[in-house]
């Protein structure tokens, strides 16, 4: 039982280049979150599938898409960098229910130059 | 909307010392509150959580956190901390609609700092 997993660890784009960030959990859950982490700032919402086949914009959604693939598979893209999208990028995932905790990922690191 | 007050971004507490970390909420119904931890270079573990019931809750390693709701207080603690602790805190509410989790708000972190 891997939880949340995440790819790639670490990644270096040029201004104005793409790329997809992806999410897998393997536990069945519900609903997945995209989170950005800056210095200072803590984790904001970027955002959101309640449930497969639906998605929401969270706190931060511009200059990023997300696809809900399957239930276990949920995507963040860039679809055009920029210096301010440098961040380190966390996917949650959680269960419908009373307890609604979150489980991350290890977290993606991403700069922008 | 929510959110989350996590007024001191820095703690220094020697070792053996207690510890307490406050955290403040604005929510329009009753909260659901998260403390997590998350050591440098890590994802975020989570720590304990309130939704209802006993306001005071017991999480992993030794800590505690006592949700007050006169206050929109969910201040975490424990009694003796150890080197180990160094790590930053974050403090967080949820949020849920009819469709389900809406997600977390999170404050900006208290960066827990232990002397020897």
């Amino acid at each position: 039982n891997a939880g949340v997993t995440q790819t790639p660890k670490f990644q270096v784009l040029k201004t104005g280049q793409s790329m997809t960030l992806q999410c897998a959990q393997d536990m069945n859950h519900n609903s997945m979150y995209w989170y950005r982490q800056d210095p200072g700032m803590g984790l904001r919402l970027i955002y959101y599938s309640a449930s497969e086949g639906t998605t929401d914009k969270g706190e931060v959604p511009n200059g990023y898409n997300v696809s809900r693939l399957n239930k276990r598979e949920f995507s963040l893209r860039l679809e055009s960098a920029a210096p301010s999208q440098t961040s380190v990028y966390f996917c949650a995932s959680t269960t419908s229910g009373a307890s609604y905790e979150q489980y991350f990922g290890p977290g993606t690191r991403l700069t922008v130059t | 909307a929510q959110s989350v007050t996590q007024p001191d971004i820095h703690i220094t507490v020697s070792e053996g010392a207690s510890l307490e970390l406050r955290c403040n909420y604005s929510y329009g119904a009753t909260p659901y509150l998260f403390w997590y931890v998350q050591s440098p270079g890590q994802g975020l573990q989570l720590l304990l959580k309130y939704f209802s019931g006993d306001t005071l809750v017991q999480g992993i390693k030794g800590f505690e956190a006592e949700f007050k709701r006169s206050q929109s207080s969910f201040n975490l603690r424990k009694p003796s901390v150890h080197w180990s602790d160094a790590a930053e805190y974050f403090c967080a509410v949820g949020s849920y609609s009819g469709g389900g989790a809406d997600g977390l708000t999170f404050g900006k972190g208290t960066h827990l700092i232990i002397q020897p």
